[in-house]
């Protein structure tokens, strides 16, 4: 069983800045496997990236996922008010701690 | 676009059946590509998927939910169901619906959400 965890597990930020969100594998997966979800207090997930990289339906392109083998990453290259919300990553069935991101 | 909604009740009593139904609208339950999935999450804590149902009632469970729990599919009334027995107070969350869209060779992805629904097991 993969078992995906994430780091850091709050990332305090102001609005503007970058937030790099990290999810680290087990074991190696397929390098287009990833998915990232984020869900806001009270609110369903939502699907951000699938396929390590490819942006979901009407998912700004401020958000960008990369990686390979063990090691994956979700950028928000200038965090908008309304991404303050906690990161999920996903494979398969699997799915990570989560990240907080916070102001 | 597909919709999706749980319905259910809210509160279970200790050592009986949680059911739940999610209605599928705005879409095709019978998509060869996509599963059909429940997802859990406890008060606080992260997502938990228990189990993923086909249109031909195909069936892959986690394993921790295995031995209690059992996904079916109505195509004709577009629902897909859970059912947990035994509940204990670990239960207890907010239980999502979702489409799960496979990608050949590229993973597998939660496209779609309902709202959730909170069951608590309580007496």
């Amino acid at each position: 069983e993969i078992v995906l965890t994430q780091s850091p597990g709050t990332l305090s930020l102001s609005p503007g800045e970058r937030a790099t969100l990290s999810c680290r594998a087990s074991q190696t997966i397929g390098s287009s496997s990833l998915g990232w979800y984020q869900q806001k207090p009270g609110q369903a997930p939502r699907l951000l990236i699938y396929t390590t990289s490819t942006r979901a339906t009407g998912v700004p392109d401020r958000f960008s996922g990369s990686g390979s083998g063990t090691d994956f990453t979700l950028t928000i290259s200038g965090l908008e008010p309304e991404d303050f919300a906690v990161y999920y990553c996903q494979y398969f069935g699997s799915f990570g701690p989560g990240t907080k991101v916070d102001i | 676009q597909l919709q999706l909604q749980e319905s259910g009740p809210g509160l279970v009593k200790p050592s009986e059946t949680l059911s739940l139904t999610c209605t599928v609208s705005g879409g095709f339950i019978t998509g060869s590509d996509y599963y059909w999935v429940w997802v859990r999450q406890a008060p606080g804590q992260g997502l938990e998927w228990i189990g993923s149902i086909n249109y031909s009632g195909h069936t892959y469970y986690n394993d921790f939910i295995k031995g209690r729990g059992t996904l079916s599919i109505d195509t004709s009334k577009s629902q897909f169901s859970l059912k947990v027995t035994s509940v204990t107070a670990a239960d207890t969350g907010v239980y999502y619906c979702a489409s799960l869209i496979r990608m050949a060779g590229r993973g597998n992805f939660f496209d779609y959400w309902g709202q959730g629904t909170l069951v608590t097991a309580s007496s």
